[in-house]
């Protein structure tokens, strides 16, 4: 069966300091991977997807990048936290066949706390 | 593109039912739907591929009007276990899934 991990839980981080959020699939090839930021009482925000490895489509203009160096493994970054980068981050999957039409599996999310 | 949730928020008593709405303004390829307890990942519901297109999950339902851009999500009879926040994401093309800012529901006693 597939499985979607997302590291670390919490996290708290000093505003200007850099960020590696990782998350990593299992038992799936080729899935498409999204990265969400939820902050505090608002919605799901889609921040990047990715179709395949070294392929990523930006959604909002902002100070995260991410990347994509393996099939199964999508990871989120900044060179420089500011205090809005605070959220709920979540990582999501999907199968690669037919675009939307299978759900979204989300990870368990990372809880970030720019201070 | 967002879409656009509405309730805000919902306070059920135990028994009653509830509509959530979901529109946008492009043509859509899907709508799913999902609930989130807090502190936790969004689960999936459903999802609905063509205009008119109705689904059951227990009690909970939806349907979809593609020519409206529109999705309806019926929770009927509810439970406490139906309390938290109702998401729609809704796909116009490629891979994107935007999601709308929520529907918190309570289910009281």
């Amino acid at each position: 069966s597939q499985t979607i991990h997302q590291w670390p839980a919490t996290l708290v981080q000093p505003v200007g300091s850099p960020l590696s959020l990782e998350c990593t699939v299992e038992g799936t090839s080729n899935p498409n991977l999204y990265w969400y930021r939820q902050a505090a009482g608002r919605g799901l925000q889609l921040l990047f997807y990715s179709v395949g490895i070294g392929q990523i489509s930006s959604e909002v203009p902002q100070n995260l990048s991410a990347s994509r160096p393996q099939d199964r493994q999508f990871i989120l970054s900044s060179k420089k936290l500011l205090l809005s980068d605070s959220g709920f981050y979540l990582c999501a999957w999907t199968g690669s066949r037919g675009g939307l039409s299978s759900p979204l599996h989300f990870g368990n999310g990372t809880r970030l706390t720019v201070t | 593109q967002q879409p656009v949730q509405s309730p805000q928020a919902v306070i059920l008593r135990e028994g009653e039912d509830a509509v959530i709405n979901c529109s946008s303004s492009k043509a859509l390829y899907s709508v799913h739907w999902y609930r989130q307890k807090h502190g936790e990942a969004p689960v999936f519901l459903m999802i609905l591929l063509k205009g008119g297109e109705q689904k059951g999950h227990d009690k909970i339902s939806a349907s979809f009007n593609e020519k409206k851009q529109q999705s309806s999500l019926y929770l009927t009879a509810s439970q406490l276990s139906y309390s938290g926040t109702y998401f729609c994401g809704t796909a116009d093309s490629g891979y994107a899934l935007n999601f709308g800012k929520g529907t918190s529901l309570l289910v009281t006693p």
